[in-house]
């Protein structure tokens, strides 16, 4: 079965700094990679996904992430970073024919 | 506003209690999925359906159960609750049940078991 994981429950950077959310993923076949990010007391909001083609995806809000097929991994970054960045972001993966996998979650803490 | 409509937004309950838990999709999708939240466990899985039939099940206790109705809501029950089922319960909708599909999130019923 698909899973993913993100090996930090918390991510702080400052104001103006760039940032890394890191997302390592293992499925069978092709995977489909998904960034989401949660707000305090909202739903989960799609930021982008990964299909195929190009390794580097762009998003929402300035986000971009890159596909590593080698390492397994799909990390999410910002070249600048915001205060109102600041929110729970999820990874998932999904292969073709099964559920979509969340990560635990990791906490991204933008400071002044 | 997503689409997804989840209610109640929050209940609380005491142990041993029953609960039903609402969602209508986004218009248009035929998939839906549910979702627990909690803070040791992140967001587990429970099960999904697409077009009123079960498509995949997660880590979904034996004390819940779930259907989605021939107007593609769905309803979660949650029965003989525990104090460890207290949690953020989220629906989420898409328009097929796989590949990319992108899912679309409702905001949530938070459940307080007392």
């Amino acid at each position: 079965a698909q899973s993913v994981a993100q090996p930090e429950d918390q991510v702080n950077v400052a104001e103006g700094n760039p940032l890394t959310v890191k997302c390592t993923y293992s499925v069978s076949g092709n995977p489909y990679l998904f960034w989401y990010v949660q707000y305090p007391n909202r739903g989960l909001q799609f930021l982008l996904k990964y299909i195929t083609g190009d390794n580097l995806v762009k998003g929402s809000y300035g986000f971009e992430a890159e596909f590593n097929k080698s390492q397994t991994s799909f990390h999410l970054k910002k070249p600048s970073a915001l205060v109102s960045d600041s929110a729970l972001y999820f990874c998932a993966v999904r292969d073709q024919d099964n559920d979509m996998r969340f990560g635990a979650g990791t906490r991204l803490t933008v400071k002044p | 506003d997503s689409g997804v409509t989840q209610t109640p937004k929050h209940l609380i309950t005491a142990t041993g209690q029953r609960v039903t838990l609402r969602c209508s999709p986004r218009s248009g999708d035929l998939s839906v999925y549910w979702y627990q939240q909690s803070l040791d466990q992140g967001l587990q899985f429970l099960i999904q359906y697409y077009n009123g039939e079960e498509r995949a099940k997660g880590n979904i206790l034996e004390r819940f159960s779930a259907q989605q109705f021939p107007d593609l809501h769905s309803e979660l029950n949650l029965s003989s609750l525990e104090l460890g089922d207290s949690a953020l319960y989220f629906c989420a909708s898409s328009v097929i049940s796989r590949g990319a599909n992108v899912l679309t999130f409702g905001a949530g019923s938070r459940l307080t078991v007392l």
